[in-house]
């Protein structure tokens, strides 16, 4: 079946623009989580969310990041007034449960923000 | 959540067992045990998890050791396809992060 995509899977930006990046769950999957991962590091939790609820929003680096999963399928992470630091592969996730352990990860997005 | 440590690099020969170590002294009763991989250029995948006993599906084993300060991840005969980074993930059975650290690089070599 259909895994977990997330589109665009490339974005160029310039700092001070805003992003939306998208990420397609796998259908019934109830839990969707949100990662960046620095080259050479392991992905880092940013946020989750149970259906249309955001459970936890704690690794969201600051309030120039949201999220959102409006109908409880499709998320979008939205970036407003880009920096350079945040240039990353930005990675979506699923799970069947609430919490699972088994997490299907996305192909991811690589942002650059020149 | 209690930190893992994991060697950054490990070589092994195809089809040889691998046996991957993590340590994690700091454990709480309530964590569990994971392991994820990430092959290059891919999203990470789960590989196997667990609490206290061993434990064994397709693609590879898991021992916890008796005091769970330490477990191994064993894959019985490496192949290239298992080239990736394998992370050693402790999450509490009420939590929601997964903490994925560096990772141990592993390469296999024909």
């Amino acid at each position: 079946g259909a895994g977990v995509s997330q589109s665009p899977r490339y974005k160029v930006t310039k700092r001070g623009q805003d992003v939306a990046l998208r990420c397609d769950p796998i259908s019934g999957h109830v839990s969707l989580y949100w990662y960046r991962q620095a080259l050479g590091q392991g992905p880092e939790f940013l946020t989750y969310f149970n259906y249309e609820a955001q459970q936890d929003k704690s690794g969201l680096p600051n309030d120039r990041f949201s999220a959102e999963r409006p109908e409880g399928s499709i998320s979008t992470l939205t970036i407003q007034r880009t920096e350079q630091r945040d240039s990353a592969m930005y990675r979506c996730a699923s799970s069947l449960i609430d919490r699972g352990d088994e997490q299907f990860f996305g192909p991811g997005t690589r942002l650059t923000v020149l | 959540d209690a930190k893992t440590t994991q060697p950054n690099s490990m070589e092994s020969n195809e089809e040889e067992p691998v046996h991957l170590p993590c340590n994690h002294s700091t454990i709480s009763g309530t964590d569990y045990i994971h392991w994820y991989r990430q092959l290059p250029s891919q999203g990470p995948e789960y590989v196997i998890h667990g609490l206290t006993s061993n434990v064994n599906n397709r693609m590879a084993s898991l021992a916890i050791a008796e005091d769970r300060k330490s477990s191994t991840l064993i894959l019985h005969r490496a192949t290239l396809r298992d080239a990736a980074v394998y992370y050693c993930i402790l999450r509490d059975v009420a939590g929601n992060q997964f903490y994925f650290g560096t990772g141990t690089s592993l390469t296999v070599i024909p």
